[in-house]
């Protein structure tokens, strides 16, 4: 399969503790993206990726957020001090120019984040 | 205020029935427009584009008013396989797709 994959696709953690999710995406995608999606809501844009240039983050993004591409490959995200607030579905899409302008995000299978 | 609004439904409707969708947007800066379906615990997938001009695939129609700031999205005949949440996307420019809430729609038998 050639889709874009996720690990984990499920985490469990204590408030307070970091977690780190990957992403890798189709190969020749030059386009990552990150969203995070609750119960009942659509995906809300986290930020973005072309090749290892994060081109854009939302302006809700907190601080403890971090994510990185550092070989234009695959992606990692980083929650510091998780909260409550935090559990999600964090989802990974990717994309190249031409499969943007058609509006075409391929959606990983997403990683699903409890926080207690 | 939301940038994209969508009735979250759900709307119920029998087989062989015709249903539409109606999305508002707030940014008029907004250049290219979407329908994605994502099915329970599913990842979004895109439907159809959307023109000003309308657009047909099979037996779903989307439609763009952009005076008026909102996009349509009608299922004609509908099967038991378009049950899902039927997601209202946004483009503009350079910047990364914004996604709506969604409207859900359960087809019975």
């Amino acid at each position: 399969d050639t889709g874009v994959s996720q690990d984990p696709r499920h985490k469990i953690t204590k408030r307070g503790q970091n977690v780190t999710f990957r992403c890798d995406p189709i190969s020749e995608h030059n386009r990552l993206y990150w969203y995070r999606q609750t119960l009942g809501q659509g995906p809300e844009f986290l930020t973005y990726f072309q090749n290892e240039a994060q081109l854009e983050k939302s302006r809700l993004l907190s601080d403890r957020f971090s994510a990185e591409r550092p070989k234009g490959s695959f992606s990692t995200l980083e929650i510091q001090r998780t909260e409550q607030g935090d559990s999600a579905m964090y989802l990974c899409a990717s994309s190249s120019r031409d499969r943007v302008s058609s509006g075409e995000l391929f959606f990983g299978e997403g990683s699903r984040l409890t926080v207690l | 205020r939301k940038e994209v609004e969508q009735d979250p439904g759900p709307f119920n409707v029998p087989e062989g029935a015709t249903v539409a969708f109606n999305c508002t947007y707030s940014n008029s800066a907004s250049q290219s427009f979407f329908w994605y379906r994502q099915d329970c615990r599913k990842e979004p997938k895109l439907l159809m584009s959307v023109y000003s001009s309308g657009n047909e695939d099979g037996r779903f129609t989307a439609q763009l008013n952009r005076a008026s700031q909102y996009i349509s999205l009608l299922i004609r005949d509908s099967k038991l396989s378009d049950s899902a949440t039927y997601l209202c996307v946004l483009g503009e420019g350079r910047r990364a797709l914004t996604f709506g809430s969604g409207t859900r729609l359960q087809v019975q038998p």
